[in-house]
């Protein structure tokens, strides 16, 4: 499993877009990239998933470059509820066992 | 039920006892995972179970830890004889199936202190 390497923390202001960059220089051929969200005294959630160039949900979008050794997660005009730790993960589509990094901890202020 | 639960939600106990944490997977997922995050830190993965059987222990950190699950349905992780060390939010999660990263569903954690 590739291991990544994001920023430790972040912080932003309410209606900014905010772009997380993650590092996954050793990503291999099979592997996805993944970002999950975790709020204080909660479980993680899936946000976004991708293998290469742009993936857009309702939530966020992901911009995977063509050598695929980075990730970009942007959150488009954040609010204050967006405060959270963000977590890159990489791994193949049967990679049961998540690899959690420490995360980038996001703090969106009014 | 909607969502993955666990109980109890925080649990304080003296080193040296003994404590059960339970999880209560979505209805029909057949995975059921365990992960330990430490204050600050990320998740790191206890053991995997698919149905009732547990084809991957390699994350429990010692003997102390054991874990078990009852069909498709509830697990119970048990840490005999805790240490300070122990202390930490113990996640469980769920999927339909085996693998496919974006589809682990969390529960909200248990709490273990241990004084």
């Amino acid at each position: 499993l590739a291991k990544t390497t994001q920023p430790i923390s972040m912080d932003s202001y309410e209606g900014q877009e905010v772009n997380i960059t993650c590092s996954h220089n050793n990503i291999a051929t099979n592997d996805y990239i993944t970002w999950y969200q975790q709020f204080p005294s909660q479980g993680p959630r899936f946000i976004i998933q991708g293998y290469k160039t742009k993936v857009t949900n309702e939530v966020a979008s992901l911009f995977i470059p063509a050598d695929r050794k980075s990730s970009t997660l942007s959150l488009p005009r954040v609010s204050l509820s967006d405060t959270a730790v963000y977590y890159c993960l990489v791994g193949d589509e049967s990679s049961y066992k998540l690899i959690f990094g420490s995360g980038t901890r996001l703090l969106v202020r009014p | 039920g909607a969502g993955v639960s666990q109980s109890p939600s925080n649990k304080v106990t003296e080193k040296g006892k003994d404590v059960e944490l339970r999880c209560d997977p979505i209805s029909g997922h057949t995975a059921l995972y365990w992960y330990r995050q430490r204050l600050g830190q990320g998740l790191e993965f206890l053991i995997y179970f698919q149905g009732n059987s547990a084809p991957d222990k390699s994350g429990l950190p010692s003997d102390r830890f054991s874990a078990e699950r009852t069909g498709e349905s509830v697990s119970t992780l048990t840490i005999q004889r805790t240490q300070q060390e122990d202390s930490a939010v113990y996640l469980c999660a769920s999927s339909l199936v085996a693998g496919a990263p974006r589809e682990q569903y969390f529960g909200p954690g248990t709490r273990l202190t241990v004084t």
